[in-house]
């Protein structure tokens, strides 16, 4: 079984500022992790992933992620929020079955 | 576009009536993948295929709902005498298999369901 926890419904950000979105996560086998962005009537697009190979992920427009696994974490930073950035964050994990099991989504609300 | 695309975009329909979803997945993707989305939540997964064959179909795909893919290239979804309950956006996504390892989905625009 699988599960994944997104700490934050919402997050808000001033323009410039870091963002931290936080996700945990629940496995039992080794996951692939995800981090897909929604932005309002537009399809999900997917920021990053992590496979196993290295712990600390670059993903598209600034974003990156850091896999701890003591912690079972898998949180999304980015070091300068844009407005541009403002959109639903969905933490995703995926199993043996390769099926995806989504979090309930952060979203995040940029600050002019 | 060479993306997953889905038809139609938008679809209202009277309790009862029956409706069919048809996802175009990205050509070389064997792996194709329908899920749910209702207001405020993540998508939840239904079902997949590999090619032709629907390999899993989650506890939510009810008896109203049935998938397929008889060429292994576009497929539909098609939910008999709806339910309010069925309102939703319904999301296709796909990803190519490459011997045993499986890449990241990509996912359509997604069909948004209103029954009334």
């Amino acid at each position: 079984a699988q599960s994944v926890t997104q700490l934050d419904s919402h997050v808000s950000v001033s323009e410039g500022t870091p963002v931290l979105l936080r996700c945990n996560y629940s496995s039992s086998y080794s996951p692939s992790l995800f981090w897909y962005v929604q932005h309002p009537n537009k399809g999900l697009q997917l920021l990053l992933k992590y496979t196993s190979a290295a712990t600390l992920v670059k993903g598209i427009n600034g974003f990156e992620a850091e896999f701890k696994k003591s912690e079972t974490s898998f949180h999304l930073t980015k070091p300068s929020a844009h407005m541009s950035d403002a959109a639903e964050y969905f933490c995703v994990v995926s199993g043996q079955r390769r099926a995806l099991t989504f979090g309930s989504g952060t979203r995040l609300q940029v600050q002019p | 576009d060479t993306g997953v695309s889905q038809d139609p975009r938008h679809k209202i329909t009277k309790r009862g009536q029956n409706v069919t979803f048809r996802c175009d997945p990205i050509s070389e993707h064997n792996r194709l993948y329908w899920y749910r989305q209702t207001l405020g939540q993540g998508p939840e997964f239904l079902t997949y295929f590999q090619n032709e064959a629907q390999l899993e179909k989650s506890r939510l795909l009810s008896d109203r709902f049935s998938a397929e893919r008889p060429k292994g290239s576009f497929s539909t979804l098609e939910i008999q005498r709806t339910e309010q309950g069925d309102s939703a956006m319904y999301l296709c996504a796909s990803s190519p298999t490459i011997g045993t390892e499986t890449y990241e989905q990509y996912f359509g625009p997604g069909t948004r369901l209103t029954v009334t």
